[in-house]
């Protein structure tokens, strides 16, 4: 089965960039999209087909994915953005497969 | 703009049959390119895709879950239900329904989630 693996947590400085992975193997051949859950909140699509974004989020979230790692770009940071993000892949075996998850932390 | 709402019981005792309903509203859940989907998520834990259904009946389960999972559809009601049975403990979690939107790129199906339910809290214990 396919697997994806995101770090726990990733902290960033209010205004500065965050970056958060996703690794799987030649995940650059898969479609990725990257969901954001706030506490208490169901999750939202924040990126789609690894670097497009859906109407109503913030050009500050951007997307990219090459060889085994994808990667979810926040820049300009605010406190707003703290959340625990999901990638996400359709595998043909696995169908829908999330990563576990990285909380956010806006210091 | 589509909406999604769960509904069913909270809490259901060990070895029942989990039952919840999604009615979506804001559009038909006959059109378009979408299947629909149950999710859920276990307290402090991870997402975990569990099925889904496009509105002919057809359905895809989570091998891990599949010998106890059934989906179905009512279009007249705009709802998509989802039974759990044999429950155990482990089975307690936020239970999401969600649209699957569909894309073709260059002969590629890239399906991923675009709207979600609230997501409702099912507990199991006696």
């Amino acid at each position: 089965s396919y697997e994806l693996t995101q770090p726990l947590s990733v902290s960033v400085a209010l205004g500065q960039t965050a970056r958060i992975t996703c690794g799987g193997n030649n995940i650059g051949s898969k479609n990725v999209h990257w969901y954001q859950q706030k506490p208490g909140q169901a999750p939202v699509l924040v990126i789609y087909r690894d670097s497009n974004r859906p109407s109503g989020i913030p050009e500050r979230f951007s997307g990219s994915n090459s060889g085994n790692t994808a990667t979810l770009t926040i820049s300009r940071a605010q406190a707003g953005d703290e959340a625990d993000y999901y990638c996400q892949v359709w595998d043909s075996s696995t169908a829908w497969v999330f990563g576990g998850g990285t909380k956010l932390t806006v210091l | 703009q589509v909406q999604l709402q769960e509904s069913g019981p909270g809490l259901v005792k060990p070895s029942q049959t989990l039952s919840l309903t999604c009615t979506v509203s804001g559009g038909s859940i006959s059109s378009g390119s979408y299947y629909w989907s149950w999710i859920r998520q276990p307290a402090g834990k991870g997402l975990e895709w569990i099925g889904r259904i496009y509105t002919s009946g057809s359905t895809n389960y989570n091998p891990s879950l599949k010998s106890r999972v059934t989906i179905s559809v009512d279009t007249s009601k705009n709802q998509f239900s989802l039974k759990l049975s044999s429950v155990t403990a482990a089975d307690t979690a936020v239970y999401y329904c969600a649209r699957v939107r569909v894309e073709m790129v260059r002969g590629v199906t890239i399906p991923y989630f675009d709207y979600w339910g609230q997501g409702t809290l099912v507990t199991v214990s006696s």
